[in-house]
This record gives C-alpha cells, structure tokens and sequence, in this order.
C-alpha cells in the first residue's frame, strides 16, 4: 500500500461548489504540505503543517483552508471553487525527527487532478 | 526572483547515451539543501537524489548524479545510461536552512521534459 494517499484521485465539479481533498499518510511523518501544480509553474505551496497545532499559510494559500485531523491526516479545502483552481494538487510529507534538517525529503502523494467548471 | 531556475523546458537523448538536466539556485543562505523530483506522465513525484550545501562530494544514487557547483549555484542532474522509462518531467527543488525560512518549504524549478528515443 501506497505511504500517502489522495482522495479523490480525480474531481471535476463546478464554481462555487464547496470541494474537499484528503490526504492521508502512513509514514509516521510529523510534517505535511498541500501543494498545487499547473503546467509550465512547477509546484507552489499551499499550505504546510508540522503538527496538528502548528498549521502555516504558503505563497498561494488565498481562497484555501486546511485541517490537520490528526498526525496522519491533512486536508485541504477549497470553500467556493473557482475556474483557475483547476491544477493538480499534491500532498507531501516530510519527517523532522524531532529537529530541522535541510535534508528532510518530502514524499509526495500520487496528486488529485481537479477541474473547476 | 526565481529561487530555482531551470533553463531547459525540454531535453532529448538517446537510449544508453547520458543527459545533463541544467538548474540553478539562488539563495544568500549557507545552508542550503538541493532535490531532485521525476514526475512521470502517471503524475506522481518521485523523489530522485539529495545534495547538501555542505557536502563536499557530488551526490550519486545509481544512473543519477548531481555535478553541483556552489560557486556557480548550480546543481545539474546528470543521467548516465538513459533508458526509455526515464522519459518524464524533471524537477529541481532547494529548501533553505536559514531562521524563519518558511520552514520545510521547497521552491521548485518548472521543470525539463526528458524524452528518451530508442
């Protein structure tokens, strides 16, 4: 089974609608991210999470919300979804053993593709 | 400015030929760490090999390589022995070491796509 899982895998919905993407891992990781992807941009951070009390806006966190569940579970909200929402959006996690570490590698879920009609 | 600048939007090789995947960095952090990601067409990212600003030798993991030069602020990927199932979508990330460097954060290039032919 896969260390970090996306659900959906796939959504398409429309604007205005209120969407929810969830990520869960099994890695232990005390650390979480949402990114999102579009093409040619590379990946930007949305939001990031060291752990379930400490959660941190990213560059791009305008029109997002998220919740960190528990340790394992990280979400990520999209309370009115608009057309330039459609990207693909990744969740990653990363383990900081206690400390912070420049070499934490983050591991990256297999993304939801989301359209906004 | 762009903190990771990949100047290649594609790159082609040959099979069993090597390629050299172009990325640099900027940053006035002395700690700093620099990543390399594969995206396939399935979407996932994989996480490909690890270079600390600190270390004094190339980083290598199997047909991966990473020629960093700090004074250049460089970090090229080098792939020895293409094969067909590295055709993909290559990214170069850092993260910065630095007090309140939006901690864990990495800033991603907009990558190269690779496309090996037979």
């Amino acid at each position: 089974d896969a260390d970090v899982t996306q659900t959906p895998r796939n959504r398409i919905t429309k604007t205005g609608k209120r969407i929810m993407l969830e990520c869960s891992q099994t890695k232990g990781h005390d650390r979480m991210y949402w990114y999102r992807q579009d093409p040619g941009l590379g990946l930007r951070l949305i939001y990031y999470s060291f752990d379930v009390k400490d959660i941190n806006k990213g560059e791009i966190s305008d029109g997002y919300s998220v919740s960190r569940q528990a340790q394992a579970k990280f979400s990520l909200s999209l309370e009115s979804a608009i057309p330039n929402q459609t990207a693909l959006y990744f969740c990653a996690t990363s383990d900081s053993m206690g400390r912070w570490e420049v070499s934490d590698t983050q591991y990256f879920g297999p993304g939801t593709r989301l359209t906004v009609l | 400015a762009q903190k990771i600048t990949q100047t290649q939007p594609g790159m082609f090789v040959q099979e069993k030929e090597a390629v050299t995947l172009d990325c640099t960095y900027d940053t006035s952090d002395p700690s700093y760490g620099l990543f390399w990601y594969k995206q396939p067409s399935s979407g996932e990212m994989i996480f490909l090999i690890y270079q600390g600003s600190y270390d004094q030798q190339n980083a290598t993991e199997g047909r991966y390589s990473l020629n960093f030069q700090k004074a250049r602020k460089s970090a090229n990927l080098v792939i020895s022995a293409s094969q067909l199932g590295d055709s993909a979508m290559y990214f170069c990330a850092m993260r910065e070491g630095g007090r309140g460097s939006t901690l864990g954060r990495l800033y991603f290039g907009r990558g190269t796509q690779l496309t090996v032919w037979p």
